[in-house]
């Protein structure tokens, strides 16, 4: 089975803090996501990785940025959290660059900024 | 940029009835996926359904089913025989295949509940 691991089910963070959210998938998958959920918005794409240090910019990228450093982890970075980002946020992967087949999604990070 | 609309936040359906949810999206793509997710309430997003633009056929994965219909933009999901592990957020999604890699984008979803 495709497992897609984030580091932290729970989170609580102080304004102002550098936060990092932590994604590992294990099946050698090209593609990686990371959405922000929120009630009555849906999920919305923060930003994308095709490829080891590629990244593409999704809909909602101002006050975050990612790193892949390994085509195994995708790390989603809040330089200055900021209580408008509390949300859930979730981790995707997808085995090509074409979404042909579907994504395999982790169970969530809830980001509590305080 | 491709639009995904859900226009029924929420939605209730007796056990063993049918229940359709609907879907629109807006897109001058030609070559693009849909999906529908499924998200119960342990958060754990589970591919439900898929469906290629290029197939006129309706896909079908045992009591689900979609309504495809590439003209009018719609692509709506009907259950049937509901059961009451269906309860969850079911969410569209869109997978555009244009540009360097493909993204997904989803609807703002519909809260289903199933009950006795």
């Amino acid at each position: 089975d495709v497992k897609v691991t984030q580091s932290s089910r729970y989170l609580v963070k102080r304004t102002g803090e550098k936060v990092f959210l932590e994604c590992v998938q294990d099946m050698d998958h090209e593609n990686m996501f990371w959405y922000r959920q929120d009630p009555g918005l849906g999920l919305r794409l923060i930003y994308f990785s095709y490829d080891v240090k590629m990244k593409e910019k999704g809909d909602i990228p101002e006050g975050y940025s990612v790193s892949r450093e390994k085509k195994e982890r995708f790390s989603l970075i809040l330089e200055s959290a900021s209580t408008n980002q509390t949300s859930m946020y979730l981790c995707a992967s997808s085995p090509s660059r074409r979404l042909n087949t579907e994504a395999f999604f982790g169970q969530g990070t809830r980001l509590t900024v305080v | 940029a491709q639009t995904v609309t859900q226009s029924q936040p929420e939605m209730s359906v007796q056990e063993a009835e049918t229940v359709t949810l609907s879907c629109t999206y807006d897109t001058s793509e030609n070559n693009y996926y849909l999906f529908w997710y499924k998200q119960p309430p342990s958060r754990q997003m589970i591919l439900v359904i898929r469906q290629e633009a290029y197939k006129q056929q309706n896909a079908t994965e045992n009591r689900f089913s979609v309504n495809f219909q590439k003209a009018a933009k719609s692509f709506s999901l009907k259950i049937s025989d509901s059961q009451l592990g269906d309860t969850a957020m079911y969410f569209c999604a869109f997978g555009d295949n244009t540009g360097t890699a493909s993204k997904l984008t989803f609807g703002t979803g519909t809260r289903l509940q199933v009950t006795l």
